[in-house]
């Protein structure tokens, strides 16, 4: 997977609670991604970061939130104002935010159950 | 916005037999087009890419078609193995706005023995 590296690989939580995913590369690249992925759909956009210091929502960030304080970790929090948060979480990083010249490169992803 | 279709959804084939999944898009201004495989709890890896500047592009057995007019386009994959077997994604990347990859729904590829 590419020196991208998400923890856990599965998480539990209760209805209700808010929960943290970590993503972290050593790939020095500028630009990173969080997608959700739901049984016989594609991959869908939460948010992304071209810069440290700054995130742009993607087509469903309602209910999520991320921050980007340093270059190799760009952590998003589940809210409880996510009302189906049961999915795989998939955290991806590229050189620079120009995808038509680099190649966007994936973590394992981490399963979130909510019970 | 940009919408990406592909077909189909599941494929079943016997080993050694070719296999063919086939995407749409909708922004005819899209110019880049990879496919992604993914295997079971893992993160999806590039596999092959074309760009609107070419018509094909081969590596061993994968290769990818594009027709910009008609706005399609597919991956073949030649003499298949049982590690084919995975979900396969197509993408294109959306030029209006900031740039985005929008995933076609997938292909779950079964290859028998």
């Amino acid at each position: 997977d590419g020196g991208i590296t998400q923890s856990p690989k599965y998480l539990f939580r209760k209805e209700g609670q808010n929960v943290t995913l970590s993503c972290e590369q050593n790939l020095n690249h500028d630009a990173m991604y969080w997608y959700r992925q739901d049984p016989g759909q594609g991959l869908r956009l939460i948010y992304y970061s071209q810069i440290v210091n700054d995130f742009q929502k993607g087509d469903i960030a309602e209910g999520y939130s991320v921050s980007r304080e340093k270059k190799e970790s760009f952590p998003l929090t589940v809210t409880s104002a996510q009302k189906n948060p049961t999915a795989f979480y998939l955290c991806a990083s590229s050189v620079t935010g120009n995808l038509i010249t680099d190649t966007q490169y994936f973590g394992p992803g981490t399963r979130l159950t909510v019970l | 916005g940009e919408n990406v279709e592909q077909h189909p959804s599941t494929l079943s084939v016997q080993e050694g037999d070719s296999a063919v999944i086939k995407c749409t898009y909708s922004d005819s201004a899209s110019n880049y087009f990879p496919w992604y495989k993914q295997e079971l709890g893992k993160g999806p890896q590039l596999i092959i890419d074309i760009r609107s500047n070419v018509g094909e592009k081969k590596d061993q057995r994968i290769a990818v078609t594009l027709n910009k007019t008609a706005k399609h386009f597919s991956l073949h994959i030649t003499e298949t193995q049982p590690e084919d077997s995975a979900v396969y994604f197509c993408a294109s990347i959306a030029l209006r706005g900031a740039q985005k990859l929008v995933f076609g729904q997938g292909t779950r590829l079964t290859i028998n023995p």
